[in-house]
């Protein structure tokens, strides 16, 4: 079975730009999960999505937003990017909300210029 | 709010020696799951071992085993027989059991002697 993907792997941008990140689920799984990482401010928690429906939220500007479709797969947009928004961007998947695993991709690492 | 506090930011271990990640954690529920987490410089995240709060039984999977005080709010991970491909940064992290958000720690570099 393959695992959770991200692409793209890597990215840079511009101050100002908006950018749109992807994350394909392993196969069955409906939940997605979106962190940033930073090495100032470690791992934290974006967004989570179940059967298309944003189920939580974490402390982030309007800036950050996402969805998840039909098929499971979900996007983050990242708008009027700042160079603070540089950092690597992981995504989990699970089978269900409360799974006992969550699968994380590789991550696509966003630098803001 | 949940937090997750790893004191210990960088630990080293003698290949074949045992050593001893620390975790302690802050929530007001009684039920919940705790996680620790593997990322290597590929950056891919492995989960290494899992705790659920409601058990009482230490989790075990190989080498990789926890020492879990619920009441002192305490969940470190013990690896015994290291080796050169533990060296990674661990995370410990915190679930509660409705959702799947992670409440991660900072994180612990582990560095493996030969």
């Amino acid at each position: 079975k393959a695992g959770v993907t991200q692409t793209p792997r890597y990215l840079i941008k511009t101050r100002g730009q908006q950018v749109t990140l992807s994350c394909s689920p392993i196969s069955g799984h409906r939940s997605v999960s979106w962190y940033q990482q930073t090495p100032g401010q470690g791992l934290q928690f974006l967004f989570e999505y179940f059967s298309e429906t944003q189920r939580n939220k974490g402390n982030f500007p309007g800036r950050f937003s996402g969805r998840q479709f039909s098929n499971s797969r979900s996007e983050m947009n990242v708008s009027t990017l700042e160079l603070g928004d540089s950092a690597l961007y992981l995504c989990a998947s699970s089978q269900m909300l409360g799974a006992y695993e969550q699968y994380f991709g590789p991550g696509t690492r966003l630098t803001v210029t | 709010a949940q937090t997750v506090t790893q004191s210990q930011p960088e630990m080293s271990v003698q290949e074949a020696e045992t050593v001893t990640l620390s975790c302690t954690y802050d929530t007001s529920e009684s039920d919940y799951y705790l996680f620790w987490y593997k990322q290597p410089p590929s950056r891919q995240m492995i989960l290494v071992i899992r705790q659920e709060a409601y058990k009482q039984q230490n989790a075990t999977e190989n080498r990789f085993s926890v020492n879990f005080q619920k009441a002192a709010k305490s969940f470190s991970l013990k690896i015994s027989d290291s080796q050169l491909g533990d060296a990674a940064m661990y995370f410990c992290a915190y679930r509660v059991p409705y959702g799947n958000k992670l409440v991660f720690g900072a994180g612990t570099i582990l560095r493996v002697k030969s």
